[in-house]
């Protein structure tokens, strides 16, 4: 089945700064990309995706980079803000129905 | 429009009891989901249902049974709780369930088995 992979665990970043957090998978009939966002004690709210035919997207200060051949997608978080502290997800999946594997989060630390 | 919805919010049990949560979605969505979250290990599947009168087994399936009692409700029960079960629970709902579907969480049940 499906393996992802999530790295780092945790980031701490100064605020202003990057964040870059990068995931790996092994099925290579994987065709969707979501990267989900929990606060401490929320659920997960879907903050961006991408589709196995589409190599970059962009929604304000974040991005989803995809590497079909290596096998990677990576989140990037520009600008980072106190409210981008949170535990945020990578997730695949592949075939009819939304199977989704998640990789095991990203302890994002902005600090002032 | 409250999205998905979950019951209890917290539990305590102690091994060897039974217990049911709840979960109803108001999007008119056709498949949910139930995953566990754990330190460290993200989210795993439990169970899913594609589609009303359909469930399946996910990643995680032992020691669990879900209903689909009608296209909006989707029950978790554990029959006879251990303390390896003491997790976060989440439900999911989807509006078709194909793969590039997104997946709506609901609040979370806190678990803990004594």
């Amino acid at each position: 089945g499906e393996n992802v992979e999530q790295h780092p665990s945790t980031l701490s970043v100064q605020e202003g700064d990057s964040a870059v957090i990068k995931c790996t998978y092994s099925d290579s009939a994987s065709n969707y990309f979501p990267w989900y966002k929990q606060e401490l004690g929320k659920r997960p709210q879907l903050i961006i995706d991408i589709r196995s035919n589409v190599g970059e997207k962009k929604d304000q200060r974040i991005a989803v980079t995809l590497n079909k051949t290596a096998k990677h997608f990576s989140l990037h978080i520009t600008e980072t803000q106190p409210e981008d502290s949170a535990v945020y997800f990578c997730a695949a999946s592949r075939g009819s129905w939304g199977k989704f594997q998640f990789g095991a989060g990203t302890q994002v630390v902005v600090t002032p | 429009n409250a999205g998905v919805t979950q019951t209890p919010k917290f539990q305590v049990l102690k091994t060897g009891q039974s217990m049911t949560l709840q979960c109803a979605q108001d999007m008119n969505h056709n498949s949910m989901y139930w995953y566990r979250q754990d330190p460290g290990m993200g989210l795993r599947l439990i169970y899913y249902s594609a589609s009303e009168g359909t469930t399946d087994k996910g990643e995680v399936p032992n020691g669990y049974n879900v209903s689909r009692l009608n296209k909006r409700e989707f029950s978790l029960r554990l029959e006879s709780a251990a303390p390896s079960q003491t997790s976060v629970y989440f439900c999911a709902s989807s509006a078709s369930g194909t793969s590039t579907d997104t997946q709506y969480f609901g609040p979370g049940t806190r678990l803990t088995v004594l």
